[in-house]
């Protein structure tokens, strides 16, 4: 089946650095990714959509600024967390789609991040 | 909103008990889907159910979907202690973006 992979799978940084977190699609082309953030027991919650080789749709309340994604291959997006803070921590959750939309999306295995 | 809301929140069975899980949503969709999370793990899809059908199964798993009811349910037939995992539902309307659930915690004890 279709494998995402994203790195690191977990990452301690401290407060006002920035952490880059990688989602690739292994074996098949992604048209659209998609960034989620998870608190513990929480569900999931959309940050963004990406679609190669063009900016990024954000959801409301996400800061662009803060959270830069980039797609810059039908493999590969990034999330960029600049400046990052304690409450920043979470479960960060990328997930491919071959297709337009999410009607067939795969999802990583996440991304641990911590802020001291 | 059309996020889906799962209840119970939390469930704890015995091994070979059945685990059933619902759904329930706000406004029409074009398919809902569940999956199942392990802890501090990415997701993965267990069945799409589209709009248009009632019912789905695939192994041990049983989806119902009633749009009139605006609700699903997820049934696990003889649970086995690797079931343990938080099940989500993701409603997708004409976006097809997926607004997920805050899930429902199942513990199978062995």
């Amino acid at each position: 089946g279709a494998v995402v992979s994203q790195h690191p799978s977990w990452v301690i940084c401290k407060s006002g650095t920035s952490v880059k977190i990688e989602c690739r699609s292994l074996d098949f082309q992604a048209t659209t990714m998609f960034w989620y953030r998870q608190f513990p027991k929480q569900s999931l919650m959309l940050m963004a959509t990406s679609n190669e080789g063009s900016k990024a749709t954000y959801e409301q309340g996400v800061e662009k600024d803060k959270f830069l994604i980039n797609h810059a291959s039908l493999t590969l997006s990034t999330l960029t967390v600049t400046s990052a803070h304690p409450e920043d921590s979470s479960f960060y959750i990328c997930s491919a789609s071959p297709l337009p939309g999410a009607a067939e999306q795969y999802f990583g295995p996440g991304t641990r991040l911590t802020v001291t | 909103s059309q996020q889906g809301e799962e209840d119970p929140q939390a469930l704890s069975i015995q091994e070979g008990e059945n685990a059933t899980m619902n759904c329930s949503y706000k406004t029409s969709i074009n398919n809902l889907q569940w999956y199942r999370q392990n802890s501090g793990r990415g997701l993965v899809h267990l069945i799409l159910i589209r709009s248009n059908e009632r019912e789905k199964h695939s192994g041990r798993l049983r989806v119902t979907l009633d749009t009139s009811k605006k609700s699903s349910s997820l049934l696990i037939t003889a649970s086995r202690a690797a079931d343990t995992a938080s099940y989500f539902c993701a409603t997708e309307g004409g976006s097809y973006i997926p607004t997920f659930g805050r899930g429902t915690s199942l513990i199978v004890h062995p």
